[in-house]
């Protein structure tokens, strides 16, 4: 099952702009985290936020997290040719042992 | 950080075959481990959740009989996709998760096997 939407589903952007990207979920959550994945490839863990926290920092990432809207974002500014990538939002629940869930994605393009 | 190793990395199998797909925690031990599959160009679904010691739970819509998991050790579980056809073509992903004491649902994913049926 997946547990929302992320917008936009693509984005194409010029190195050196910022990159926003939504994600909208739908149950209670214990925290919401944020993946990177190259095509083909694996998963990169790129942050976690969890319930109680409304924003998060690190490097060019900053996330955010609305639980009254059930939604995230997550900017990465000044973007590279090497962000070039798809971006998950995956919720892990309250639930002990549960898994977590994730979003569409959001498919960005940087060209230099 | 922990590691979650995969293998294989890819594998090419005629349709019919069985194909074994195993999933270890390497520098710890996970209770829980999952399997998710992914379609090109969409998101990971989650297919069960196999818990060391006892049977697999599944989602719903995924064929337990076709999608064999086995869970006999806290570092290794396997996926035997039965019978395959090339519709079962995809990518695997396990996760493992943390054991008791983690209190944040921290899973750290293994790289994926690329499975393709001719």
């Amino acid at each position: 099952s997946q547990q929302g939407e992320e917008d936009p589903q693509a984005l194409s952007i010029q190195e050196g702009e910022n990159a926003t990207m939504n994600c909208s979920y739908k149950t209670s959550i214990n925290n919401l985290q944020w993946y990177r994945q190259n095509s083909g490839r694996g998963l990169v863990h790129l942050i976690l936020i969890r319930s109680n926290e409304r924003e998060k920092h690190s490097g060019r990432l900053r996330v955010t997290l609305d639980t009254s809207k059930k939604s995230s974002s997550l900017l990465i500014t000044a973007s590279r040719a090497a962000d070039t990538a798809s971006y998950f939002c995956a919720t892990g629940s309250n639930q002990a042992g549960t898994a977590l869930i994730f979003g569409k994605g959001t498919t960005l393009s940087v060209s230099s | 950080g922990a590691v979650v190793s995969q293998h294989p990395s890819r594998v090419i199998c005629k349709s019919g075959t069985s194909v074994k797909i195993e999933c270890r925690s390497l520098d710890f031990q996970a209770t829980t481990m999952f399997w998710y599959r992914q379609f090109p160009k969409q998101s990971l679904m989650l297919m069960a959740t196999s818990n060391e010691g006892s049977k697999a739970t599944y989602e719903q819509g995924v064929e337990k009989d076709k999608f064999l998991i086995n869970h006999a050790s806290l570092t290794l579980s396997t996926l035997t996709v039965t019978s395959a056809h090339p519709e079962d073509s995809s990518f695997y992903i396990c996760s493992a998760r943390l054991g008791a004491g983690s209190s944040y649902n921290e899973q750290f994913f293994g790289p994926g096997t690329r499975l393709t049926v001719l």
